[in-house]
């Protein structure tokens, strides 16, 4: 298995610009989530889907869009990229969300975004 | 909002001593994870822990958790140069959100 992949790796942007960071999983996890890395910030919840169809806003939402139509995909939208946006964007998803846990976050190994 | 709060924020320490971690949180969870983050990668789950669980163990890791007092901590063992890392724990209150905290950074001297 591949675990969870992100591409690009790396992105610079200028303001204004849109674009898309892609997110897949090959472990059939229901659960899917992106997260932004900042320093001294630690992780902060974008947006998170319980399952194809099913998307939900996390702590920081604004200026971020998903969808999940395969179970397999996750991506995420910057609408009109923003200099407040440039961070390290991490995807994660997990097998199970039991009841109203939520287990163990398999990550990708990120995308580092700069916007100028 | 952080959820999980660790401390200390960076720690320093000899190859072969122990290092202790601690995360405190402000309102009830279902359960309590630790992560490691390698410089520039991504998060590794290394152990998690459930609300009616008080300590689990996996390899030289050691979690505890004491629900009154909304605090964990994580325990390595006889520290080695690769467990150099920023350290993260991330509690899971029951919608389906996981909230981290801002991590420890520890730093093993060889």
């Amino acid at each position: 298995n591949a675990g969870v992949t992100q591409t690009p790796k790396f992105q610079v942007l200028k303001t204004g610009q849109s674009m898309t960071l892609q997110c897949a999983q090959d472990m059939n996890h229901e659960y899917m989530s992106w997260y932004r890395q900042d320093p001294g910030m630690g992780l902060r919840l974008i947006h998170y889907s319980v399952g194809a169809g099913i998307t939900d806003q996390g702590e920081v939402p604004n200026g971020y869009n998903v969808s999940r139509s395969t179970t397999e995909d996750f991506p995420l939208r910057l609408l009109s990229a923003a200099p407040s946006q440039t961070s390290v964007y991490f995807c994660a998803s997990s097998y199970s969300h039991t009841g109203t846990n939520t287990d163990t976050q398999y990550f990708g190994p990120g995308t580092r975004l700069t916007v100028l | 909002s952080q959820q999980g709060e660790e401390d200390p924020q960076a720690l320093s320490i000899q190859e072969g001593e122990n290092a202790t971690m601690n995360c405190s949180y402000k309102t009830s969870i279902n359960n309590l994870q630790w992560y490691r983050q390698n410089s520039g990668r991504g998060l590794v789950h290394l152990i998690l822990i459930r609300s009616n669980e008080r300590e689990k163990h996996s390899g030289r890791l050691r979690v505890t958790l004491d629900t009154s007092k909304k605090s964990s901590s994580l325990l390595i063992t006889a520290s080695r140069a690769a467990d150099t890392a920023s350290y993260f724990c991330a509690t899971a209150s029951g919608n389906y959100k996981l909230t981290f905290g801002k991590g420890t950074l520890l730093t093993v001297n060889p």
